[in-house]
C-alpha cells in the first residue's frame, strides 16, 4: 500500500548543484502537486499537475521546473540550488482537481533537502 | 492574499480530554477547507474536508465545522487518546488548485 513515493529521503547539496526529486503514485491519481515547508510558514505550492500533459505554476515557482512524466511520476527539479532552497519538500496527489473537487490530497513523507 | 492562521501553536492536554483547534482564514471566498495530520518526520494525512456549501464534517471522534462568513473552522476532537499526538494543519481552497496551509498546532496528549 506504497500511495506516495518520494526519493531521495534526505540530500545535502552545495550551492549551484543541481538535483531531481522524484515522486510517484499508485492510486491513479490524475493531479499531483509539488509544496514545500518552511518552519514557522505553511506548506506552499510549487507546481502542480492538474493532469498528464500539463503543469502550471504554484505560488513559489522560482527556481523550480518540474516534468509530469507519465500519469504515476512528477519530478522537480532544481537547476542551480541555492540555500534558499534548504526546506522540506513534499510531493501530493489527488484523484482530480478543481475548485469544486472533494477529493483529498494524499503526501509522501517528503524530501529533506539542506544546501550549504 | 489569502492568510490562514492556527493558534495556540502548541497544546498540551491529559488523555480522556476533548479539545479543540481553531484555524481562521481572512478571505471567505473559499472552495473547501481540510484539516490534516503530520506526524514527526512524515507526510500529511488528510482527516477532513469540508465543502463551503457545508457546515460540518464528522470522522469517528473528529468533528470539523466551518463558518465560511466569519472565515473560521473548528476541529473537535473527543476523549482524546496519546496516539492523536501530532501537528495539526488546516488548508484552505481558493482556487483551481491552490491550498493555502495554517502553520499547525503541535497537540500533545498526556497519558
Amino acid at each position: 500500500n506504497a500511495g506516495v513515493t518520494q526519493t531521495p529521503k534526505f540530500q545535502v547539496l552545495k550551492t549551484g548543484q543541481s538535483m531531481t526529486l522524484q515522486c510517484a503514485q499508485d492510486m491513479n491519481h490524475n493531479s499531483m502537486y509539488w509544496y514545500r515547508q518552511d518552519p514557522g510558514m505553511g506548506l506552499r505550492l510549487i507546481y502542480y499537475s492538474a493532469s498528464e500533459g500539463t503543469t502550471d505554476k504554484g505560488e513559489v515557482p522560482n527556481g523550480y521546473n518540474v516534468s509530469r512524466l507519465n500519469k504515476r511520476e512528477f519530478s522537480l527539479r532544481l537547476e542551480s540550488a541555492a540555500p534558499s532552497q534548504t526546506s522540506v519538500y513534499f510531493c501530493a496527489s489527488s484523484r482530480e482537481a478543481g475548485p469544486y473537487s472533494n477529493q483529498p490530497q494524499h503526501f509522501g513523507d517528503g524530501t529533506r533537502l539542506s544546501i550549504l | 492574499k489569502q492568510e490562514v492562521t492556527q493558534i495556540p501553536a502548541a497544546l498540551s492536554v491529559p488523555e480522556g480530554e476533548n479539545l479543540v483547534l481553531n484555524c481562521s482564514f481572512t478571505d471567505s471566498a473559499i472552495y473547501n477547507l481540510q484539516w490534516f495530520r503530520q506526524d514527526p518526520g512524515k507526510g500529511l494525512t488528510s482527516l477532513l474536508l469540508i465543502q463551503s456549501s457545508q457546515r460540518e464534517q464528522t470522522s469517528g471522534r473528529l468533528n470539523a465545522s466551518l463558518d465560511k462568513s466569519s472565515g473560521r473552522s473548528t476541529l473537535y476532537i473527543a476523549a482524546s487518546q496519546p496516539g492523536d499526538s501530532a501537528t495539526y494543519l488546516c488548508a484552505v481552497r481558493t482556487g483551481a488548485n491552490n491550498l493555502f496551509f495554517g502553520t499547525g498546532t503541535r497537540l500533545t496528549v498526556i497519558p
